[in-house]
């Protein structure tokens, strides 16, 4: 089966832009997650989506969206990005909630 | 919610030694306990992982050992190779909330 992908893999923005991410789950996986990660910070949970559904929401600010579409596919929007935003953003799929995630490669984000 | 600590936050071994990385959660609700390697610049990737219902875990260099009473879990690794080097994160998760990752442990093996 073919991995997570995320798309795209690089993006450079400035500040008050919005941008959005997208996931692709291993094919049957439903559940996706998506995470913060920062050389500070580790690795931060943003949100959950299982069939469609926002499951859980980490402790991040409303500029922070997200949504699962009917083939599980997954997206996030960050709006009015600030320098703070730059993080590699991952995203991680699994079968169902209780299942072991697998990750994506990540979409390095920069904003100047 | 959910709290996962994890020492050291670096480590350094001589090649052929042994690695223990510990990670202590604070919810004895959680249940479900995996270990992530990511090298860098790749994605993190699953290497091991338990269930509360286990207390011990083998993957041939790779152990995970579960003491549930006091809410702690270890990962070991023997005979460490250079390959070994990487980021290695713990993390807990239990049923209705979402997965919580340790801080990551830098392990780097010396040739």
């Amino acid at each position: 089966k073919a991995g997570v992908t995320q798309t795209p893999r690089y993006l450079i923005k400035t500040r008050g832009q919005q941008v959005t991410l997208s996931c692709s789950p291993i094919s049957g996986h439903r559940s996706v997650s998506w995470y913060q990660q920062t050389p500070g910070q580790g690795l931060q949970f943003l949100f959950e989506y299982f069939s469609e559904t926002q499951r859980n929401k980490g402790n991040f600010p409303g500029r922070f969206s997200g949504r699962q579409f009917s083939n599980s596919r997954s997206e996030m929007n960050v709006s009015t990005l600030e320098l703070g935003d730059s993080a590699l953003y991952l995203c991680a799929s699994s079968l169902a909630p209780t299942d072991t995630q697998y990750f994506g490669p990540g979409t390095r984000l920069t904003v100047l | 919610g959910e709290n996962v600590e994890q020492h050291p936050s670096t480590l350094s071994v001589q090649e052929g030694d042994s690695a223990v990385i510990k990670c202590t959660y604070s919810d004895s609700a959680s249940n479900y306990f995996p270990w992530y390697k990511q090298e860098l610049g790749k994605r993190p990737q699953l290497i091991i992982d338990i269930r509360s219902n286990v207390g011990e875990k083998k993957d041939q260099r790779i152990a995970v050992t579960l003491n549930k009473t006091a809410k702690h879990f270890s990962l070991h690794i023997t005979e460490t190779q250079p390959e070994d080097s990487a980021v290695y994160f713990c993390a807990a998760w239990d049923y209705g909330q979402n997965f919580v990752f340790g801080p990551g442990t830098r392990l780097s093996v010396l040739p």
